[in-house]
């Protein structure tokens, strides 16, 4: 069984400060990670699907980082927003090319506080 | 609009009974998916699907049965074997196994 860790578990930002959160993966046998969006009482929703080393994503304040080589991923929010409270999960395609599915992290939970 | 409807919602089962989650996807996607949520736990795939009329086996398929007669269609049998049933139920589809998924709403289960 893969090991896929985010870190944190939580996290409690300010409304308007700008944070990250960790990803880590196997960096062996690497095809994909994906991040996803999982708002309480609504289906997780992709954010970013990343295939190449160095590879950089952005979608309005929030952008994604990616080292296949030492296996991890960061996601960045800037000048966090209440609608931003989320679960935020990764998950990892082996070179399998996803014939295994695709293998989810726990997930970090941020909660923007007002 | 596109998407993936899953039905019930929530659902509520005596032991020993099978109960069926349904997922029903129009993006006319290839590939369908069931995962499994419970606390403190990443989402766990049970089955998936490439095709009509194939699929697989995931992590944690004892006790669970699915058939994919449509392409629009992957239901989720819990049976009876399952020995720890209770949990939330995520289905999804995407356009191939590599890319991105999209996830219906979930399916409550409990076991009274």
């Amino acid at each position: 069984i893969l090991n896929v860790e985010q870190s944190p578990q939580s996290l409690h930002v300010q409304e308007g400060d700008s944070t990250n959160f960790t990803c880590s993966f196997p960096s062996s046998n690497f095809y994909a990670l994906h991040w996803y969006r999982w708002e309480t009482a609504k289906s997780p929703e992709a954010l970013f699907v990343m295939t190449l080393n160095g590879d950089e994503k952005k979608k309005g304040r929030i952008s994604a980082t990616l080292n296949t080589k030492e296996g991890y991923s960061y996601l960045y929010i800037k000048g966090s927003q209440p609608e931003d409270s989320a679960t935020y999960l990764c998950a990892f395609c082996g070179s399998g090319g996803g014939a295994d599915g695709l293998t989810f992290g726990k997930g970090t939970h941020l909660i923007i506080q007002p | 609009d596109g998407g993936i409807t899953q039905s019930p919602k929530y659902l509520f089962r005596k032991e020993g009974q099978n109960v069926t989650l349904s997922c029903e996807q129009n993006l006319n996607h290839d590939a369908m998916y069931w995962y499994r949520q419970d606390p403190g736990q990443g989402l766990r795939l049970i089955y998936y699907s490439q095709i009509v009329n194939d699929f697989q086996k995931g992590d944690i398929a004892e006790g669970y049965s699915v058939s994919r007669e449509k392409k629009e269609s992957f239901p989720l049998t819990v049976t009876s074997a399952q020995k720890n049933p209770t949990a939330f139920y995520l289905c999804a589809s995407s356009q191939a196994l590599t890319g991105e998924l999209f996830f219906g709403e979930g399916s409550r289960l409990t076991v009274l």
